[in-house]
């Protein structure tokens, strides 16, 4: 499959900061999604861009698909102990599967 | 509308035993994903399935098998189980129509089978 680079690699922070994480491919894709995964529970769609360009946010969190095709990032704003758990970012070129990178685990002290 | 339904959620098995997981994908999702999840190497993927049929496929070896069912369920078998098998097997379904088709192609995940290897 196509590698995904997601970084950081984990990231801890104080409540009420902004988190910035990237996913960069080697490969051009139509599809990038952003998962949350708490423990013992499987990964929960946060957001899905379709267009190179597109900024979409849901609530907190914003994401944006890059111009190039090949890089997605995901912003959370003022971030509260609930955020806390496995971001990981997913891509698809049309007629393959969905690829994940390793993820970003986020830690939020209050 | 309920989710995505994986049996069992837990289990133990010995090297060299076989093991069944099963998925039950969202009313309606035709398209069964499956993937293996472990601390050092992330989500890995498995297979596809969609109407029955497999659509693509993970560089898994062969003892990592799967089928679907007209009902859309859909069940993996791994063979010879090795140490290394353990991980959490995450199945997810979506509304691909068609491969590369339409659809949103969004992935439901359910909440896993923790499968161990002693």
């Amino acid at each position: 499959g196509q590698q995904l680079n997601q970084s950081p690699q984990s990231m801890f922070i104080q409540e009420g900061e902004d988190v910035s994480m990237n996913c960069t491919s080697s490969s051009i894709f139509n599809t990038w999604l952003w998962y949350k995964q708490d423990p013992g529970e499987g990964p929960v769609l946060l957001i899905a861009l379709y267009k190179a360009g597109e900024l979409t946010s849901n609530g907190r969190l914003t994401a944006q698909f890059g111009i190039t095709r090949k890089d997605s990032f995901l912003n959370i704003s003022a971030s509260i102990p609930s955020d806390v758990g496995i971001y990981f970012c997913a891509g698809r070129r049309s007629g393959y599967a969905l690829n994940f990178g390793k993820g970003t685990s986020l830690l939020v002290t209050p | 509308k309920a989710g995505v339904t994986q049996t069992p959620r837990y289990l133990i098995k010995t090297r060299g035993q076989q093991v069944t997981l099963s998925c039950s994908p969202i009313s309606g999702h035709r398209s069964v994903s499956w993937y293996q999840q472990t601390p050092g190497q992330g989500l890995q993927f498995l297979f596809e399935y969609f109407s029955e049929t497999q659509r693509n496929k993970g560089n898994f070896p062969g003892r990592f098998s799967g089928r679907q069912f007209s009902n859309s369920r859909s069940e993996m078998n791994v063979s010879t189980l090795e140490l290394g098998d353990s991980a959490l097997y995450l199945c997810a379904s979506s509304d691909r129509r068609e491969s590369g088709g339409l659809g949103t192609g969004e992935l439901f995940f359910g909440e896993g089978s923790r499968l161990t290897v002693l």
